[in-house]
């Protein structure tokens, strides 16, 4: 199993819509989680942290499920402006890496 | 603040040449990072530092050597290229705790 994946999608959704994705990780330990966001041919680029009891910046919310080992990421009234790659990252414990998922294509349709 | 610069943003090379890649950051931060991306493999971390003088092997470390001299700097060698090394390179730097990490821009290495 991998230490972190993700359904590569692509998730295409019309603008307004609200969409989820989920991200799933093996060390049940592991500590602390984000999600960043990537355009094409640009650098990934820190969305939101992820913490224990949820959390939410605007329309996207953010939640950690430790019994399931998921984090998930909700976006709601999606934009136009939102279509990218959605890239979820796992820190294992005991290490100082991050491992990041192959991440999640989000077109939003006009 | 200029945050994490890489160069140069795009290199060709031929198989068995070296170079290296450069990162500098001003953020007088603790940890940096190097990933690869290559299509459908995601990013993958190659070495890292928690410090100046400090180093480790991440992932995908052959073929690649790294050094940490001072805080602002990091550079990626690779030491004798091969066409699977043809990938985006991104260096990535943080604080220390649980804080994401900034990246660079990129560097589009093609081994020829």
């Amino acid at each position: 199993r991998k230490e972190v994946e993700q359904d590569p999608g692509p998730f295409n959704v019309p603008e307004g819509a609200t969409v989820a994705f989920n991200c799933t990780y093996s060390n049940s330990a592991s500590q602390s989680f984000f999600w960043y966001r990537q355009d094409c041919r640009k650098e990934p680029k820190l969305l939101m942290s992820v913490y224990s009891s949820g959390n939410e910046d605007g329309r996207f919310t953010a939640q950690l499920n430790r019994a399931s080992q998921y984090i998930s990421l909700l976006i709601r009234d999606s934009k136009l402006s939102d279509s990218a790659t959605y890239l979820c990252v796992v820190n294992p414990p005991g290490t100082y890496k991050y491992i990041f998922g192959t991440g999640t294509r989000l077109k939003v349709l006009a | 603040n200029a945050g994490v610069t890489q160069t140069p943003k795009f290199q060709v090379l031929k198989t068995g040449q070296s170079m290296t890649l450069q990162c500098a950051q001003d953020m007088n931060h603790e940890y940096m990072s190097w990933y690869r991306q290559d299509p459908g493999m995601g990013l993958r971390l190659i070495h890292y530092s928690v410090g100046a003088g400090i180093t480790d092997q991440g992932e995908v470390p052959n073929g690649y050597n790294v050094s940490r001299s001072t805080t602002e700097d990091f550079p990626l060698r690779l030491l004798s290229a091969a066409p699977s090394q043809t990938s985006v390179y991104f260096c990535a730097s943080r604080v220390t705790g649980d804080y994401g990490y900034t990246f660079g821009s990129g560097t589009r290495l093609t081994i020829v």
